[in-house]
């Protein structure tokens, strides 16, 4: 079956724009994770989706939105965009979202460039 | 401040030899998974521990989780330069629909 999908895998923005990256998960995982990687800090949670409902989320500013369709597919939304925000975007699927059994699976990412 | 710690943060080996990675936190968590990730992809998830004590074998990769579930190690046997990437610990907590990432072991094994 198809893994998570993340789009588009490369995108440079400037200092003030916003940006949308979008994330198909793999088909029946409704819950959807988004992390944020970078050399510094790693991998830090940003929030979660289950059923287009946010269950969780992580302590970044409310510059940073996310969405999930009735399809499952979520998108994150970056407005006001910093150099700070250069990272690695992952997504990443999970069946119910509880991973004290099966983990995540995680989409290649999307790596923003922010200058 | 890691609320989980990785040890050591780099480490370069020859092909053949043992290595083991920590991962430690004073957190207590409901399980513990292993990741590897490589270069312009996502991580790949290689095991998820849940009980205290409890020991996993994956081929070559031996995994481990502490008695008091605050830590884990992760041993790699006569290591091969496919082993070579990032390894990342993450820890669940409570009712585990979140991960909390340690900072990560960068293993480079050499022909």
């Amino acid at each position: 079956k198809a893994g998570v999908t993340q789009t588009p895998r490369y995108l440079i923005k400037t200092r003030g724009q916003q940006v949308t990256l979008s994330c198909s998960p793999i088909s029946g995982h409704r819950s959807v994770s988004w992390y944020q990687q970078t050399p510094g800090q790693g991998l830090q949670f940003l929030f979660e989706y289950f059923s287009e409902t946010q269950r969780n989320k992580g302590n970044f500013p409310g510059r940073f939105s996310g969405r999930q369709f009735s399809n499952s597919r979520s998108e994150m939304n970056v407005s006001t965009l910093e150099l700070g925000d250069s990272a690695l975007y992952l997504c990443a699927s999970s069946f119910s979202g509880k991973l004290n059994r099966y983990g995540y699976t995680f989409g290649s990412g999307t790596r923003l460039t922010v200058v | 401040t890691q609320l989980l710690e990785q040890s050591p943060q780099f480490l370069s080996i020859q092909e053949g030899e043992n290595l083991t990675v920590y991962c430690n936190s004073s957190s207590v968590f409901s399980s513990l998974q292993w990741y590897r990730q490589e270069p312009g992809e996502g991580p790949v998830l290689l095991v998820t521990v849940v009980t205290g004590g409890e020991v996993k074998k994956l081929k070559r990769l031996t995994f481990q989780f502490g008695d008091a579930r605050k830590d884990s190690s992760l041993h790699i046997t006569a290591a091969q330069p496919g082993d070579t990437g990032l390894y990342l610990c993450a820890g669940a907590q409570n009712a585990g629909n979140m991960l909390t990432f340690g900072g990560g072991t960068r293993l480079m094994v050499k022909p």
